[in-house]
């Protein structure tokens, strides 16, 4: 079945500093895949999305693209602020199938002043 | 404005006593899903619909029911409660699975606590 396998733990950074969040999948087909982000007490938003490989998604500072020879969607932003502290979750949609959204387990991003 | 609602936000409840936590969409979707969250686990999805009457069970699907009678309305039933059901739940909805563009709403959140 469609998984996702986001990288352990939490991360901590300053701010202005570079993000980088890893994210592997395993899918039949060709899934569309997300990143999802969660402020603190909120529910999930949707942050930017890749449809087919090669696609980049980009928003807020963030991209990530849709890599099909090493099945991977890893999240990068540049510089980071204090407000991009959040968990972030990495998801795919099925395309046929299993059309089961999944998602991985998230990563809680801390950015410090 | 388009959005998914769940209710209730909070919810504080017994062992055994029975409850719904409703979850209602206007975008027309025809995909609905349930999910709980738990701290070291992320989002783990609990029963989902592919449209009106047709249901099917997610990853951890022990201890709920769900029915889908109309297109917006998919409420999560827990028939009796216990503990470790003490848990975030989230609702959600995307336009048609499978398609290209599709990406999922949801709902705020239900912080469920079982006594």
């Amino acid at each position: 079945g469609n998984s996702v396998t986001q990288m352990e733990g939490p991360v901590t950074l300053s701010e202005e500093a570079f993000l980088t969040i890893n994210c592997t999948y395993t899918a039949t087909g060709y899934p569309s895949l997300f990143w999802y982000v969660q402020y603190p007490g909120e529910g999930l938003q949707l942050l930017l999305k890749a449809t087919k490989a090669d696609d980049k998604g980009s928003n807020k500072g963030f991209e990530a693209t849709y890599r099909k020879e090493t099945t991977s969607f890893h999240l990068e932003k540049g510089s980071v602020q204090v407000s991009d502290s959040a968990v972030y979750f990495c998801a795919l949609l099925g395309r046929y199938g299993n059309n089961r959204l999944a998602f991985g387990k998230g990563n809680q991003v801390v950015v410090i002043p | 404005e388009a959005q998914v609602t769940q209710n209730p936000r909070y919810l504080i409840t017994v062992t055994g006593k029975k409850l719904t936590v409703t979850c209602s969409q206007n975008m027309n979707h025809e995909y609905m899903s349930w999910y709980r969250q738990d701290p070291g686990l992320g989002l783990r999805q609990i029963y989902y619909s592919m449209n009106v009457e047709v249901t099917d069970k997610g990853d951890v699907p022990e201890g709920y029911k769900v029915s889908r009678k109309e297109k917006r309305n998919f409420p999560l039933i827990l028939e009796s409660p216990s503990p470790n059901q003490t848990s975030l739940y989230f609702c959600a909805s995307c336009p048609t699975p499978g398609s290209m563009n599709t990406e999922a709403f949801f709902g705020q959140g239900t912080r469920l606590t079982v006594v």
